[in-house]
């Protein structure tokens, strides 16, 4: 049985910067990489980024590129985003989804439960 | 970056009925990498259809997925009332993962 499950909601102020973190289990994170997704209330589906199978290095969306940092802890298959210099357009639901490469079929195959980050000004 | 269309952008239908739901993406997408996901309110995404027509685990046959190139689509025969939700196209080009901006299926 796989399961994500995501840290708690975050409240932060303009310019801070808060760390996410997924806890993985039922898979390795060697088998397979976490990826970022992000939900205005409301709006649709945003990638942020995560580890990609093709180019062997960590992408990320030109959008948060230079402010946000993806890590993996393959020994306690925890997963970690960290997104600094907050705005208000931050404010959104940030969701964890584990990455199949293309020889298992490229897809987003299990989702965390998502974590409310508030930014205020 | 690969811009992912979906329309329509709300679509009514009785439960019975089928529904068509297209995704069209700015270039040509590999079929390997199109997938389709579904999401309900206060739920996270839930994986419906990968590689553009196969199946995700528990997925009943009522769904699927065909196209290639820039045009793809979901089907869904005979819409059952747990369907109404909102679906989202996914595609992976350019070292870049995009998703459509959804379609609404709601209860006509």
């Amino acid at each position: 049985q796989v399961q994500l499950v995501q840290s708690g909601a975050e409240v932060k102020k303009s310019g801070a910067s808060v760390k996410v973190s997924c806890k993985v289990s039922g898979y390795s994170l060697i088998e397979v990489s976490v990826h970022w997704v992000r939900q205005v209330p409301g709006k649709g589906l945003e990638w942020l980024g995560g580890f990609d199978p093709e180019e062997g290095e960590t992408m990320y969306a030109q959008e948060v590129q230079g402010r946000v940092t993806m890590t993996e802890d393959t020994t306690s298959g925890t997963a970690y985003m960290e997104l600094s210099s907050l705005r208000s357009e931050d404010t959104a639901l940030y969701y964890c989804a584990t990455l199949r490469d293309l020889l298992s079929g490229y897809r987003f195959d299990y989702w965390g439960q998502g974590t409310l980050v508030t930014v205020s000004s | 970056e690969i811009v992912l269309t979906q329309s329509p952008g709300t679509l009514s239908l009785s439960p019975g009925e089928r529904a068509t739901l297209s995704c069209r993406t700015s270039q040509s997408v590999s079929r390997s990498y199109l997938g389709w996901y579904q999401q309900k309110p206060g739920q996270a995404p839930r994986l419906l259809m990968y590689s553009t027509y196969t199946r995700a685990t528990g997925i009943p046959d009522r769904f699927s997925g065909s196209g290639s190139g820039t045009d793809f689509i979901l089907t869904i025969d005979r819409v059952e009332p747990e369907d109404f939700a909102v679906y989202y196209c996914q595609a992976y080009g350019n070292s870049r993962n995009t998703f459509g901006q959804g379609t609404k299926l709601e209860i006509k």
